[in-house]
């Protein structure tokens, strides 16, 4: 069965430090990676997606990933991390004709003002 | 806009009572809805999903069904509520043009069951 798997559970770090959460899937065939962001009290919302071509994504809010196919991976990156990315973020697959999306636990982000 | 909405935020309920939580969509026709549930420490679990007025495919065998009796309307319930069904029940939306359609969530209801 396909998974994906979100490595850090809680990730805190200062303001300016750079951030990366690993994301990886288990699927052989073709893949659409996301990642979502839920910040607190408001609704779970799309941060970006890839489907194909360049590997590198760009995203809301200054956030990057780089799907790395060889590595089954989606990682989630920002150089410059503020106060008001704090949130959980969680990482998912789509497979299938029906787009079902299989989300990773997620992972809370803290950062300290 | 497109718009989704849940009902009700929160709720409490004894175990062994029904449930019915209600999601519904504005702005869109014919869109593909979805049930998960993100219980603790868990992450979002699919369970139900459907592309059309009657048409549901379960992901996970549960004592939870769902229903689509409008085209905008999609229904979880279930008649005899576990306590291992507490969680946090999103409702989602995805347009139908291709299976790449981006998801888009509502606020969600927390459920505890007692």
């Amino acid at each position: 069965a396909q998974s994906v798997s979100q490595h850090n559970h809680h990730v805190i770090l200062s303001e300016a430090a750079s951030l990366e959460l690993g994301c990886n899937y288990s699927y052989g065939g073709t893949v659409n990676l996301f990642w979502y962001v839920q910040y607190p009290g408001q609704h779970l919302q799309l941060l970006l997606k890839y489907f194909s071509g360049d590997p590198l994504v760009k995203g809301i809010k200054g956030f990057e990933a780089e799907f790395i196919k060889s590595k089954f991976s989606f990682n989630l990156r920002k150089p410059s991390v503020q106060w008001s990315d704090t949130a959980e973020y969680f990482c998912a697959v789509n497979v299938g004709s029906q787009g079902n999306l299989i989300f990773g636990k997620g992972t809370k982000l803290s950062v300290k003002p | 806009s497109q718009t989704i909405h849940q009902w009700p935020a929160t709720l409490v309920q004894p175990v062994g009572s029904p449930l019915s939580l209600e999601c519904t969509v504005e702005g869109t026709s014919n869109p593909n809805l979805y049930w998960y549930r993100q219980a603790a420490g868990r992450g979002l679990q699919l369970l139900f999903y459907s592309v059309g007025i009657g048409q549901i495919s379960s992901e996970v065998p549960q004592n939870l069904s769902a229903s689509r009796p409008q085209d905008r309307q999609f229904i979880l319930s279930s008649k005899k509520l576990l306590l291992s069904d507490s969680g946090f029940y999103l409702c989602a939306w995805s347009g139908v043009r291709s299976w790449r359609e981006t998801q888009y969530f509502g606020p969600g209801t927390r459920l505890l069951v007692l």
